[in-house]
Order: structure tokens, then C-alpha cells, then sequence
């Protein structure tokens, strides 16, 4: 299963609301999930089954959507949050990420 | 607290081998699928390969089946991956990562700080 995600970067200021989308080529039902990852640091989980919050993350983000297309959402960009973003569906192995969103500051 | 720690990495010359260890606490290893995942340098994350909380069932990314081993040993807290014929292209950062399992989506909730693996001459 590819994961596409859009855009590729993204420039945002501080306190904007921005979304990343991530298509999956064939269904993925709700087996999606998203990551974050800092330079040089081990990514951190965001969002599981496309839509619920993992422990510990800020309610700023949100995930929607199901079978093919879904959504992450930043409501109101923090400096922390300028880092790059992975999907990945956990659908059926071979498990697969997307090519990533790096989310700079403008 | 769940800590994941690897070892193992370094330096290999083309078609030579290495293992990889993950060391785990903090919750009960022998419940959870686990992982390993890839970064080459200033790429993406690649998912390498999966094995059931049991042993019982493993699964490989084609880019490194019948190169890769996935193994653990549940007395012990420990996952393994065994790279022989290792490639340039193998060249990454390798990660261990705990699976919620399916009700959470298969998502990875704990990860190592990642053992870097450089396949060079």
C-alpha cells in the first residue's frame, strides 16, 4: 500500500491552523496514524486510527477521515510543533509511511 | 517507564553482517508485536520488518527479505535483527518500536533512540 502525503514542506507562522493529507492507494479503513519527528530524535506517536489523540499530545492536533483519504490537523501552530510529519497505515504489512511533511517556520 | 534501547550498530563493509539488540522495560514484552523501522540519511522512515508478540509470525519489507532476520527472546526483554549481506543502500538509522496493536491501528507508541548502521568500504 503507497502512502502519499501533501505537501511535501509547508511554511506556517506561529498560531496559524495548517493540514497535512495523506492518501493511501487502496483502503486503509481507519489504520492510519501520524508521527512526529524532530532532527536527529526518534519520531513520537500523534494520532492512532486516524482520529484518537495519543496520550500526552496537545489537543492543537486532530486527525480525521477513513478508507483512502485523511486528514492531520495543527489548530494553532506552537514553535515545538516545526518538525517533520509521517503518516503510516497499519492496514496490512508490509506496513508503510509517507514520504513526510516538513513543517518550517515562515 | 518504557524505555527501548538499541545496540549493535556500526560500521560493516559491503556483504558482511550485523546484528542489532533492543532492550526493553517498563511494560510486558512478551504482549506486544514490535518493530524495526529505517532512516537513511535525510530521508524518510522505511518499516523493515514485524514480529507477533509470540514469535510466531514474522513479516519483511521486500527490500530486505531473505537478507534480514527478526527474532526476540521474551525471557530476556530483547528483540533482535540479524542483516547479513548488507548493501550501501542498507545504510540508516535502525529503530525498535512497540506495536499498541490492532484496536490502536497498529501504531508504534514507544520507540529506541535509533543504532546507525554504515555499510561502506
Amino acid at each position: 500500500i503507497q502512502m502519499t502525503q501533501s505537501p511535501s514542506s509547508l511554511s506556517a507562522s506561529v498560531g496559524d491552523r495548517v493540514t497535512i493529507t495523506c492518501r493511501a492507494s487502496q483502503s486503509i479503513s481507519t489504520y492510519l496514524n501520524w508521527y512526529q519527528q524532530k532532527p536527529g530524535k526518534a519520531p513520537e506517536l500523534l494520532i492512532y486510527a486516524a482520529s484518537s489523540l495519543q496520550s500526552g499530545v496537545p489537543s492543537t492536533f486532530s486527525g480525521s477521515g477513513s478508507g483512502t483519504d485523511f486528514t492531520l490537523t495543527i489548530s494553532s501552530l506552537q514553535p515545538e510543533d516545526f518538525a517533520t510529519y509521517y503518516c503510516q497505515q497499519g492496514y496490512s504489512t508490509p506496513y508503510s509511511f509517507g514520504q513526510g511533511t516538513k513543517l518550517e517556520i515562515k | 517507564q518504557v524505555q527501548l534501547v538499541e545496540s549493535g550498530g556500526g560500521v560493516v563493509q559491503p556483504g558482511g553482517s550485523l546484528r542489532l539488540s533492543c532492550a526493553v522495560s517498563g511494560f510486558t514484552f512478551s504482549n506486544f508485536g514490535m518493530h524495526w523501522v529505517r532512516q537513511a540519511p535525510g530521508k524518510g522512515l522505511e518499516w523493515v520488518t514485524l514480529i507477533q508478540y509470540d514469535g510466531g509470525n514474522k513479516y519483511y519489507a521486500d527490500s530486505v527479505k531473505g537478507r534480514f532476520t527478526i527474532s526476540r527472546d521474551n525471557s530476556k526483554n530483547m528483540l533482535y535483527l540479524q542483516m547479513n549481506s548488507l548493501r550501501a543502500e542498507d545504510t540508516a538509522v535502525y529503530y525498535c518500536a512497540k506495536d499498541q496493536g490492532y484496536v490502536y491501528g497498529h501504531s508504534f507508541d514507544y520507540w529506541g533512540q535509533g543504532a546507525l548502521v554504515t555499510v561502506s568500504s
